[in-house]
């Protein structure tokens, strides 16, 4: 089955800092790609998300970028803020039929 | 407003005891799913349902029990809890069609004593 790793697992910068997260997928069917969200004492929340035909997707201040040939893809978060500071997941998934695969997460903190 | 919710959000029980933790949406989604998530963070999924009547097991092996009766509601049942049950149980809804974008419920902290 699918295999996601995420990295960092804890990952701190300075406010208004850029913060990268990367994760890596073994199945090279899989063509969804979501990124969520989990602040504390919340349900994860979708912030963005990218398919396989596409290499790169912006929102703002929030840019996910795929590398299919690599089986990587990356969340860059710009002009970090403080409510930025949250739990953050990747995962993979081979469309509406297959069950997402979730990475194991990054608690990303953003300092004053 | 279309949403997912959880009942109860905090739920404080002796081991022995049966438990039923609910879940219900008002988006009309096909598929249902639970999680379990330990401090550690990562999310293991327990159980999923495609629709009325549809239950499968996840991943992650669990004495939990879940039924789909009815659309909107996919309750989750551990007959006995123990300790080893304690983790917050996250519940999650998508449509059938497109992409598997899931929608989560804020969650329930079970702590079996």
């Amino acid at each position: 089955g699918e295999n996601v790793e995420q990295h960092p697992s804890t990952l701190s910068v300075q406010e208004g800092d850029s913060a990268v997260i990367k994760c890596t997928y073994s199945d090279s069917a899989s063509n969804y790609f979501p990124w969520y969200k989990q602040e504390l004492g919340k349900g994860p929340q979708l912030i963005i998300d990218i398919r396989s035909n596409v290499g790169e997707k912006k929102d703002q201040r929030i840019a996910v970028t795929l590398n299919k040939t690599a089986k990587h893809f990356s969340l860059h978060i710009t002009e970090t803020q403080p409510e930025d500071s949250a739990v953050y997941f990747c995962a993979a998934s081979k469309g509406s039929a297959r069950q997402l695969t979730f990475g194991s997460g990054t608690q990303l903190t953003v300092l004053p | 407003e279309a949403d997912i919710y959880q009942t109860p959000r905090y739920l404080v029980i002796g081991t022995g005891k049966k438990i039923t933790l609910e879940c219900s949406q008002t988006m009309g989604h096909d598929k249902m799913y639970w999680y379990q998530q330990d401090p550690g963070m990562e999310l293991h999924l327990i159980h999923y349902s495609y629709g009325v009547n549809s239950t499968e097991k996840g991943d992650l092996s669990s004495e939990s029990t879940v039924s789909r009766i009815r659309t909107e509601h996919f309750p989750l049942t551990l007959e006995s809890a123990r300790p080893s049950h304690t983790s917050q149980y996250l519940c999650a809804s998508s449509e059938s069609s497109g992409d598997n974008e899931q929608f989560f419920g804020p969650g329930t902290r079970l702590t079996v004593l």
